[in-house]
């Protein structure tokens, strides 16, 4: 099936650890998003990847880093620097042609133990 | 940047009823977008609209780009207990990138 996959579902992360958050898709996408979700908010732009080895800082980047080394993968990192990081944390990817959409993973909420 | 003012913030509704929520900007848009969001899942596309003044509808739901490029309506008609969910607009001035709104909360009681 063609799509967009997030993993894991759930993180959990320790103070002062860094954790990484996976997004895969085989849809072929040149474009690749990374949002954060908190409840009752809008989707805030944390990265952002239109082509491959490139990658652009969104609205709230500060703790956050990304790669994008392969068109298929764009893993977002949760430094020790990101103080509040327990939150909904979405990808997406569009074709980055004309008439553009995104599509998005299901999620991986990430907790603060 | 730009921000999207999306209303009601949340909607508590009859099962049968139809429901109306907008979105306004203060800067324009080429694209807008409304998806919907199910607990714990990532935003699924409903309709996409790509010119001022297009109207269109995807079964119960309707949207509309509004002629100022700066609104967008969904309406959606005879609510069923599965349109519970948060619905977003998003508008796009450029390929790709988009501005969310903060997502209206519907619930429909039985």
């Amino acid at each position: 099936d063609g799509g967009i996959t997030q993993s894991p579902k759930y993180l959990f992360r320790k103070e002062g650890q860094n954790v990484t958050l996976s997004c895969e898709q085989n849809l072929n996408h040149d474009a690749m998003y990374w949002y954060r979700q908190d409840p009752g908010q809008g989707l805030r732009l944390i990265y952002y990847s239109q082509i491959v080895n490139d990658f652009q800082k969104g609205d709230i980047a500060e703790g956050y880093s990304v790669s994008r080394e392969k068109k298929e993968s764009f893993p977002l990192t949760v430094t020790s620097a990101q103080k509040n990081p327990t939150a909904f944390y979405l990808c997406a990817s569009h074709p980055g042609k004309s008439k553009n959409i995104q599509y998005f993973g299901a999620g991986t909420r990430l907790s603060v133990l | 940047g730009q921000q999207l003012n999306q209303s009601p913030q949340s909607m508590f509704i009859q099962e049968g009823e139809d429901v109306s929520m907008n979105c306004t900007s203060s800067s324009i848009f080429n694209t807008w977008l409304w998806y919907k969001q199910d607990p714990g899942e990532g935003p699924v596309l409903l309709i996409a609209l790509y010119k001022a003044g297009e109207l269109t509808s995807n079964g119960r739901l309707t949207a509309q780009f509004g002629i100022t490029r700066k609104d967008s309506f969904l309406n959606i008609s005879a609510s069923i207990p599965s349109d519970v969910g948060i619905y977003f607009c998003a508008g796009q001035l450029n390929a790709g990138k988009s501005t969310f709104g903060d997502g209206t909360t519907l619930t429909v009681k039985p």
